[in-house]
């Protein structure tokens, strides 16, 4: 069993469906995250919840919402989306110090591949 | 000004080489760095993390940074064709979080 696991692992949803992605970390991890992989262009970090705190991109448009209901699970829902935002959404956690810093390392899931249409 | 930049490749080297793979940030600040490895279709995985200055070896992997210069590299001896793959920088940004700024990547052919 991998450390973080996402469902599900392909999604094709059209622009006025709602959905939701999942993610669990199986590493008593303190912390997770959503990035997002469009073709060609870097991870780009979406959320981050960090000992209870969320801290977010703010060009992350409103069409995304995190929810983080303990520190094993991680939901990111989706609303209304665009085709653009078609890419792979993956889940990653890591361990930070009560300061919030660390230089822990960040593990990723599988990814979810999600294609709007 | 990209924050962490890496050649986009390919970078093509023929089975049994070195490959070298490089990346430069834009954040004095930086403290902690990471290579990945994806493979197409898969989630990046963690190859190797850096501190300090100088190298650290792992197996076939030797991971180089120098903090003044601002760059972090990564050698692959004896490269194989499955180490065909893009690897991508990661930095550590200054601020808590673990917030990882990720390069786009290089994607790496090892040719038989």
């Amino acid at each position: 069993e991998t450390g973080v696991t996402q469902t599900p692992r392909h999604l094709v949803m059209g622009m006025t469906n709602k959905k939701s992605l999942k993610c669990e970390q199986h590493l008593g991890h303190n912390a997770m995250y959503w990035y997002k992989q469009s073709a060609k262009k870097p991870l780009e970090l979406m959320f981050v919840y960090s000992l209870e705190e969320r801290v977010e991109n703010n060009s992350v448009p409103s069409r995304f919402s995190p929810e983080c209901p303990n520190s094993s699970h991680l939901f990111l829902h989706l609303h209304t989306l665009q085709p653009e935002d078609s890419a792979l959404y993956l889940c990653a956690s890591s361990q930070v110090g009560k300061d919030r810093g660390g230089s822990n390392t960040i593990y990723f899931g599988e990814g979810s591949w999600l294609t709007v249409v | 000004q990209k924050e962490v930049e890496q050649n986009s490749g390919p970078l093509s080297v023929p089975e049994g080489a070195i490959a070298s793979l490089n990346c430069t940030y834009s954040d004095r600040g930086s403290q902690s760095f990471f290579w990945y490895r994806q493979y197409s279709g898969k989630s990046p995985e963690l190859i190797m993390s850096i501190y300090s200055n100088g190298d650290k070896e792992d197996g076939r992997f030797t991971a180089q940074l120098n903090k003044a210069s601002q760059y972090v590299s990564l050698l692959i001896r004896d490269s194989q064709p499955s180490d065909s793959a893009t690897y991508l920088c990661a930095v550590n940004t200054p601020g808590g979080y673990n917030k990882l700024i990720f390069g786009a990547g290089t994607r790496l052919a090892v040719h038989p």
